[in-house]
């Protein structure tokens, strides 16, 4: 089973800053990662998949890049609708594998 | 307009067997390329993928749940269904159905999820 490892754990940022978000898998998963979005109480949201590739109507300050195990979601400007938990997700093995997610806050 | 949701019962006991069912509406379950997948969180806790059927009704699971788990889908009424079998409290948590489209692997449209409680 392919361990997905997502750091770090919490993050805290001011409006306006560059947040990078990192993913590493245990072993070689190409670029068969996606990255989702999850607010309270709502349903997860992808946001990018093939690793770069944005999904229909994600904002073009989300960026994702990397591949084979080391993958990174960059939010260029941080605004208020950003603050939810992240959580990347491989789909090149069985059993898909998610990580454990990122929580990420406005100071 | 692509739209899936869960139902099921909110509250199990213990030793019960858990039936979940996925309908789903604006895509036909054996299209090529389409798979539906079952996704449970439990409370405060990260995404844990469950399993996958796909348009030719292959199966796939969890490693750690595949004994407990079975999913089916009826192409006709446009369902998807997942039975837990055995639930025990660890159970509990929000479950998630998720659609698999065409152009890739990953999850593009989730169900608002249903609650579901394991207790006696």
């Amino acid at each position: 089973e392919i361990v997905m490892t997502q750091s770090p754990a919490t993050l805290s940022v001011s409006p306006g800053e560059r947040v990078t978000l990192s993913c590493r898998a245990s072993q070689d998963i190409a670029g068969n990662l996606a990255w989702y979005q999850q607010k309270p109480g709502q349903a997860p949201r992808r946001l990018i998949f093939s690793a770069s590739t944005r999904a229909t109507d994600v904002s073009a300050r989300i960026h994702g890049s990397g591949s084979g195990t080391d993958f990174t979601l960059t939010i260029s400007s941080l605004q208020s609708d950003d603050v939810a938990v992240y959580y990347c997700q491989q789909y090149h093995d069985w059993p898909y594998t998610f990580g454990q997610g990122t929580k990420l806050d406005m100071k | 307009q692509v739209t899936l949701r869960e139902s099921g019962p909110a509250l199990v006991k213990p030793r019960q067997t858990l039936t979940l069912n996925c309908t789903v509406s604006g895509f036909a379950l054996n299209t090529g390329g389409v798979c539906v997948s079952w996704i449970r969180q439990a409370p405060g806790k990260a995404l844990e993928w469950l399993a996958l059927i796909d348009w030719e009704d292959d199966k796939f699971y969890s490693n750690s749940l595949e004994s407990r788990l079975a999913i089916s889908k009826d192409t006709a009424r446009d369902q998807v269904v997942l039975t837990v079998t055995n639930v025990s409290p660890g159970d509990t948590g929000t479950y998630y159905c998720a659609r698999t489209g065409s152009n890739s692997w990953s999850f593009d449209y989730f169900g608002p999820g249903t609650p579901v409680t394991v207790s006696s």
